[in-house]
């Protein structure tokens, strides 16, 4: 089956380094996609990878391993505004992402 | 630039009555999707189109319909809401997946439906 994994919640302070991590299974594999979604408004897009490594856009960086079924989103320096859910969604086969549910990332002053 | 509009904002129903959930984008985009979104679960497909006149099924499509008449609209309905389907729906569009996968889809506001 299809399946994306990634923590509900996590916490960190702000000024600091967070990684969120998400793992995935997915029949074929097009890409690994980020969003961020504050609390009552819609997904944007943040990141997409289809190769291994880094990609690094600001203060935000999103790592990928295929042979691991493995990525991560890296947010530096974060801010209050950075409080929100992320959403790890992968690409199957057929062009269809499959989605997380979330990680809701709780930044403290 | 409006991008993806999505009418009406919030609604409740009775369960067994009908409606329609509107969705227009102005990017000329091909593809069109409607989601669904529960708390605890990621986003998950209801219906898509991949261009005017065509729809699919995605994985939930029961109790919905569809119909994508004009390119720049993407119509939901429900046609006889149940509790079951108290959710935050999605519509989200982008250029053709095949053959260009890393477009990512841009999504509407959301539209709140409770199901009395």
């Amino acid at each position: 089956g299809q399946n994306i994994d990634q923590p509900t919640e996590m916490t960190a302070t702000e000024g600091a380094i967070v990684q969120i991590n998400c793992t995935y299974q997915t029949s074929g594999f097009n890409g690994l996609f980020w969003y961020q979604q504050h609390a009552g408004e819609a997904p944007t897009f943040l990141s997409y990878n289809v190769l291994d490594g880094l990609e690094e856009k600001g203060r935000f960086s999103s790592f990928l391993s295929r042979s691991k079924g493995y990525s991560y989103l890296l947010l530096k320096e974060l801010q209050m505004k950075d409080s929100a859910s992320y959403l790890c969604a992968g690409m199957d086969s057929n062009y269809q992402l499959i989605w997380g549910a979330g990680t809701k990332l709780i930044i403290k002053p | 630039n409006a991008g993806v509009t999505q009418t009406p904002k919030f609604r409740v129903l009775k369960t067994g009555q009908s409606m329609t959930l509107l969705c227009a984008q102005d990017m000329n985009h091909e593809y069109m999707y409607w989601y669904r979104q529960d708390p605890g679960m990621g986003l998950r497909l209801i219906h898509y189109s991949v261009g005017e006149g065509t729809t699919a099924k995605g994985e939930v499509p029961d109790g919905y319909n569809v119909s994508r008449l004009k390119k720049q609209n993407f119509l939901l309905g429900l046609e006889s809401a149940a509790p079951s389907q108290t959710s935050v729906y999605f519509c989200a569009s982008n250029p053709p997946g095949t053959g260009d996968p890393n477009q990512p889809q841009h999504f509407g506001d959301g539209t709140r439906l409770s199901i009395l």
